[in-house]
């Protein structure tokens, strides 16, 4: 079955600082891979996604994250942070085919950034 | 993507009661599902929602307590029946479209059971 580990509960970072947040899955398959943010109050934006191709992605927000198959991993990246960047950001994994749309969320990891 | 609304965005219910959760897309989504998030926890899914038939429920989620409805492709209700505090939580509403790999989320109906 599907598992995504968040290892950080909370983050702080200064804002302008740099940012990675982990991730590991575990799927017998190469899987699709999300990262939301919720900010408090909120409902879930999605940030990025991988499925296929190249192992580094673009998302909104200035954010990446990169696709390490030897890893299991899928970290979350940002080069300089703000302060409006502060929110819980959640891990995704959808195991596609029959189980296509499920997805199975690590616990989160908390960001706080201070000024 | 996908415009999605949820009713109520919150509500306080006395245990016993019963809550229905309407979600409403403003286009014609692929799937649609519905998630819990417990307090300080991540999100959990409750059930698929299926057009026209009865949603498939996930492990420990089950009809008589959250039954659930879609009749056509851009709504869909969940009620958390019978409700306890235990059922205190947001429950989030979220669809596919086009070939379904990506998933877009509702705001959230912020529940709390006294």
């Amino acid at each position: 079955a599907q598992s995504v580990t968040q290892p950080d509960i909370h983050i702080t970072v200064s804002e302008g600082a740099s940012l990675e947040l982990r991730c590991n899955y575990s799927y017998g398959a190469t899987p699709y891979l999300f990262w939301y943010v919720q900010s408090p109050g909120q409902g879930l934006q999605l940030l990025l996604k991988y499925f296929s191709g190249d192992t580094l992605v673009q998302g909104i927000k200035g954010f990446e994250a990169e696709f390490k198959r030897s890893q299991s991993s899928f970290n979350l990246r940002k080069p300089s942070v703000h302060w409006s960047d502060a929110a819980e950001y959640f891990c995704a994994v959808e195991g596609g085919g029959s189980t296509l749309g499920r997805l199975y969320f690590g616990r989160g990891t908390q960001l706080t950034v201070w000024p | 993507s996908a415009v999605i609304s949820q009713k109520p965005s919150r509500d306080i219910c006395q245990r016993g009661t019963s809550l229905t959760i309407q979600c409403q897309v403003d286009s014609q989504v692929t799937m649609m599902f519905w998630y819990r998030q417990q307090p300080g926890q991540s999100l959990t899914l409750i059930a698929t929602a299926n057009q026209g038939s009865e949603a498939t429920y996930e492990s420990g989620f089950v009809i008589d307590k959250f039954p659930i409805s879609r009749p056509n492709l851009t709504f869909s209700t969940l009620t958390v029946s019978n409700m306890s505090p235990e059922d205190s939580s947001i429950y989030l509403c979220s669809v596919t479209t086009g070939s379904g790999e990506t998933q877009y989320f509702g705001p959230g109906t912020r529940l709390l059971v006294l």
